[in-house]
């Protein structure tokens, strides 16, 4: 099954940076979702954007899609140490979805006080 | 509240003694599914039920089986755990499968 890919794997930044997580996919899709794992805790969702949909904001969040490339980013800026969390993108199956979400394996986002 | 309990949090059991995790949601959902989550594969999808007495396996089914009785509960067992099944599990309900998804709390299982 497709797979979305995060990068980087790991990132340490300070409070009050911004930080930028990226995320790769294989094959076409009809929505990107990108989640927040705070340690061993249940994933929460932040934010949907469509394939035909560039550009979405959500308070701190902005997040990008290009179709063309295959590729969305995650922006949160003006960082704070709550935001310490793993962050997760999720594609859906290209033909309606019945499968489900498919997961990368996230990037770990460390904000240093 | 709409939430997505799982029950127990923690379990720490032997191998081959048969053990259940229940799942259960109050958003009147269609789809469920469960997930294990391993240090460096990510989230994988074990099982996912469309809908009442509808399942499907995902991207690593073996050794777990669900049931999928009503709309709310969809409990996933473990017939006869091995150690290679410790792990954390999700269950997670959506509207429909590509959805914005809803997880649970999290079940950390330890199989000795």
């Amino acid at each position: 099954s497709q797979q979305g890919e995060e990068d980087p794997q790991a990132l340490s930044i300070q409070e009050g940076e911004n930080a930028t997580m990226n995320c790769s996919y294989k094959t076409s899709i009809n929505n990107l979702q990108w989640y927040r794992q705070n340690s061993g805790r249940g994933l929460v969702h932040l934010i949907l954007i469509r394939s035909n949909e560039r550009e979405k904001h959500s308070g701190r969040l902005r997040v990008t899609l290009d179709t063309s490339k295959k590729s969305s980013s995650l922006l949160i800026t003006a960082s704070r140490a709550a935001d310490t969390a793993s962050y997760f993108c999720a594609t859906d199956a290209p033909g309606g979805g019945a499968d489900g979400l498919t997961f990368g394996k996230g990037t770990h986002l460390i904000i240093q006080p | 509240e709409a939430q997505v309990t799982q029950n127990p949090r923690y379990l720490i059991t032997v191998t081959g003694k048969k053990l259940t995790v229940t799942c259960s949601q109050n958003m009147n959902h269609e789809y469920m599914s469960w997930y294990r989550q391993d240090p460096g594969l990510g989230l994988r999808q074990i099982y996912y039920s469309m809908n009442v007495e509808v399942t499907d396996k995902g991207d690593v089914p073996e050794g777990y089986k669900v049931s999928r009785k009503e709309k709310r509960n969809f409990p996933l067992i473990l017939e006869s755990p091995s150690p290679n099944q410790t792990s954390l599990y999700f269950c997670a309900s959506s509207l429909f499968g590509a959805d914005t998804q809803y997880f649970g709390p999290g079940t950390r299982l330890t199989v000795l």
